[in-house]
């Protein structure tokens, strides 16, 4: 099985940066996942590493480590609007290229 | 058109009714996926179809039965549900099993 683990909450304020870590155990990893998600809404993706290095969009960044089995989506010029849970998701070449989430991180930002 | 639709978005049930839930995509995507998500829990996959053909089915009770009619639609059959299968239904698909998912806005579902 996988193993992905996430901080349960961080808080930040507004116009600051934040990185939400995410570390994984699994065998036939085939990339990973960032996804958004408002309460009551539906996951949005956001970014997508399968080498290692850092992928830039816009505010958004996300870094991966293969070797380190570790990720990080960080936040930068934080908005109120970017309160919500922040889903890192495990793709599994083995498992049939099925993604697996962990926990989520939910992030309030304060003005 | 980037979005997947899901109907209804509430959906009110007793413990011996039959209610489906739909999706549907045109964005060609050929693969279409039934997540389903607890408050504050992360989605939990159910099932997976690919080009039209359930490829993954992630040890469902019976009581939920896919059918992918055709390449844009997904349904979810529900009968004899339990009230602990309240949740939040997430139909999603992408353009292959290896690529980005994209959501839909899920239906709330209630079981009295």
């Amino acid at each position: 099985g996988q193993n992905i683990d996430q901080p349960t909450e961080m808080t930040a304020t507004e116009g600051a940066i934040v990185q939400i870590n995410c570390t994984y155990q699994t065998s036939g990893f085939n990339g990973l996942f960032w996804y958004q998600q408002h309460a009551g809404e539906a996951p949005t993706f956001l970014s997508y590493n399968v080498l290692d290095g850092l992928e830039e969009k816009g505010r958004f960044s996300s870094f991966l480590s293969r070797s380190k089995g570790y990720s990080y989506l960080l936040l930068k010029e934080l908005q109120m609007k970017d309160s919500a849970s922040y889903l890192c998701a495990v793709r599994v070449e083995a498992a049939g290229n099925k993604l697996t989430f962990g926990g989520g991180t939910r992030v309030l930002v304060k003005p | 058109d980037t979005e997947v639709t899901q109907t209804p978005k509430h959906l009110v049930m007793g413990m011996t009714n039959k209610k489906s839930l739909k999706c549907e995509q045109h964005m060609g995507h050929r693969a279409m996926y039934w997540y389903k998500q607890k408050a504050k829990k992360p989605p939990e996959l159910m099932f997976v179809y690919s080009y039209e053909k359930l490829s993954i089915n992630e040890s469902v009770p019976s009581r939920f039965s896919p059918e992918c009619p055709n390449s844009s639609l997904l349904n979810l059959h529900l009968h004899a549900l339990q009230p602990e299968d309240s949740a939040l239904y997430l139909c999603a698909s992408s353009q292959d099993r290896g690529t980005e998912a994209f959501f839909g806005q899920g239906t709330r579902l209630t079981v009295v």
